[in-house]
């Protein structure tokens, strides 16, 4: 079984500073792994994806995340916060088995002025 | 390029109904996934269609079916409901069967009373 584990609720940041959101998982084999925004009352939005490569990845919103295998860790990093980063953000693992996602349950960012 | 969509946006329904929640999956896709997602959990995986049947299936009862369209559209059906059924019903849709990047619509939330 694979799993997702985001170990913050919450994590608050001011504007200007970098920010890291933490996320570790669980999975048999090779991991596919993503980053999602979610707004107030709207759908998950993509962010970026590891599948294979460079482990450093760069996506939307110049958000990028760093792949450890050794640590199985994803974390989700932007060099300096904006107050519309706000938002909950979610990981999420698959695997070549199935290719559907796992979620963890989310980590609240908030980005103070 | 019209993303996800999903309809209707806002549903109240009382115990023991059935709902009917539609999906149009975004251009060039021809993969739907449906998702539940409680308040304050991440998203839990329903069944995805593919082919106009039912790849893989979560952990939910059977009360909770699907049907995909010839056009790649999707509804999900939900009988006797119950108050845990209340929730945002978020669809995805992605490029084939395997597909690695599922983008999500809007979603429905569902209030059952």
């Amino acid at each position: 079984a694979q799993s997702v584990a985001q170990p913050e609720d919450q994590v608050n940041v001011a504007e200007g500073n970098p920010l890291t959101v933490k996320c570790t998982y669980s999975v048999s084999g090779n991991p596919y792994l993503f980053w999602y925004v979610q707004y107030p009352n709207r759908g998950l939005q993509f962010l970026l994806k590891y599948i294979t490569g460079d482990n450093l990845v760069k996506g939307s919103y110049g958000f990028e995340a760093e792949f450890n295998k050794s640590q199985t860790s994803f974390h989700l990093k932007k060099p300096s916060a904006l107050v519309s980063d706000s938002a909950l953000y979610f990981c999420a693992v698959s695997s070549g088995g199935s290719y559907i996602p796992t979620f963890g349950r989310g980590t609240s960012l908030i980005v103070h002025p | 390029d019209a993303g996800v969509t999903q309809s209707p946006t806002h549903l109240i329904k009382t115990r023991g109904q059935q709902v009917t929640l539609r999906c149009s999956p975004k251009s060039g896709h021809d993969t739907v996934s449906w998702y539940q997602q409680a308040l304050g959990q991440g998203p839990q995986f329903i069944f995805q269609y593919y082919e106009e049947e039912e790849r893989q299936r979560g952990n939910f009862p059977d009360r909770f079916s699907g049907h995909q369209f010839p056009n790649y559209s999707s509804e999900l059906n939900v009988n006797a409901l119950l108050l845990g059924d209340s929730a945002l019903y978020l669809c995805a849709s992605s490029q084939g069967s395997r597909g690695d990047t599922q983008y999500f619509g809007p979603g429905t939330r569902l209030t059952v009373l």
